[in-house]
């Protein structure tokens, strides 16, 4: 069964600091990693979706990488704003027939001014 | 602009009653997931949907219902046999059958049983 673990649960930081979030998964058999953001009481909003095959990918002050043989993956947020405070999980996609996103629980971010 | 749009937004039941949680997309997406969200406890799949009429059970389909008679249309029923309603509700879409690309989620339904 495809466990998916985010360390810090939770991370305050000052504005303009870079950061990073971790994501580890048990199963190294995924098809993609996904990163969302979830603001308080709202929906989830993709970020950044590497597929199993790529090692990275980069938006903007974002850049996700992806280790698969070891099951980690991370977020490293550049130049932090206050505007960049919410949740952000990490889910895998896996199982036989693909249909299946595993999250973990999140980091809670804060981005002090 | 394309989306998902969930209705209500917010939604109360009285114990016993069945409610229904609306969910559309314009994405033109095959595949659509009904989630639901506790605090600590992250995001689990209720029922999955890969083509108009037909759906599966995920990990915590009991005291829940869906139909899948349009592509742009996956509602969720939550009956009086769901015990424990009171959740954040998230619904969910794909391009193609599973999650090999992109998934774009909804605002949310928040039930709570009253």
């Amino acid at each position: 069964k495809q466990e998916v673990t985010q360390i810090p649960a939770a991370l305050s930081v000052p504005e303009g600091e870079n950061l990073v979030l971790n994501c580890s998964f048990t199963d190294s058999a995924i098809y993609n990693l996904q990163w969302f953001r979830q603001d308080p009481g709202k929906g989830l909003t993709s970020l950044l979706l590497i597929q199993s095959s790529q090692r990275e990918q980069t938006s903007g002050r974002l850049n996700a990488s992806l280790d698969k043989s070891s099951g980690r993956s991370t977020l490293y947020i550049a130049a932090s704003q206050p505007g960049d405070s919410a949740t952000y999980l990490c889910a895998v996609s896996s199982g036989g027939s693909n249909y299946k996103l595993t999250f973990g629980k999140g980091t809670l971010l804060t981005v002090n001014p | 602009d394309g989306g998902i749009t969930q209705s209500p937004k917010y939604l109360f039941r009285k114990e016993g009653q069945n409610v229904t949680l609306s969910c559309e997309q314009n994405l033109n997406h095959d595949a659509m997931y009904w989630y639901r969200q506790d605090p600590g406890q992250g995001l689990r799949l209720i029922y999955y949907s890969q083509i108009v009429n037909d759906f599966q059970k995920g990990d915590i389909a009991e005291g829940y219902s869906v139909s899948r008679e349009k592509k742009e249309s996956f509602p969720l029923t939550v009956t009086s046999a769901q015990k424990n309603p009171t959740a954040f509700y998230l619904c969910a879409s794909t391009l193609g059958a599973g999650f090999g690309t992109e998934a774009f989620f909804g605002q949310g339904t928040r039930l709570t049983v009253v």
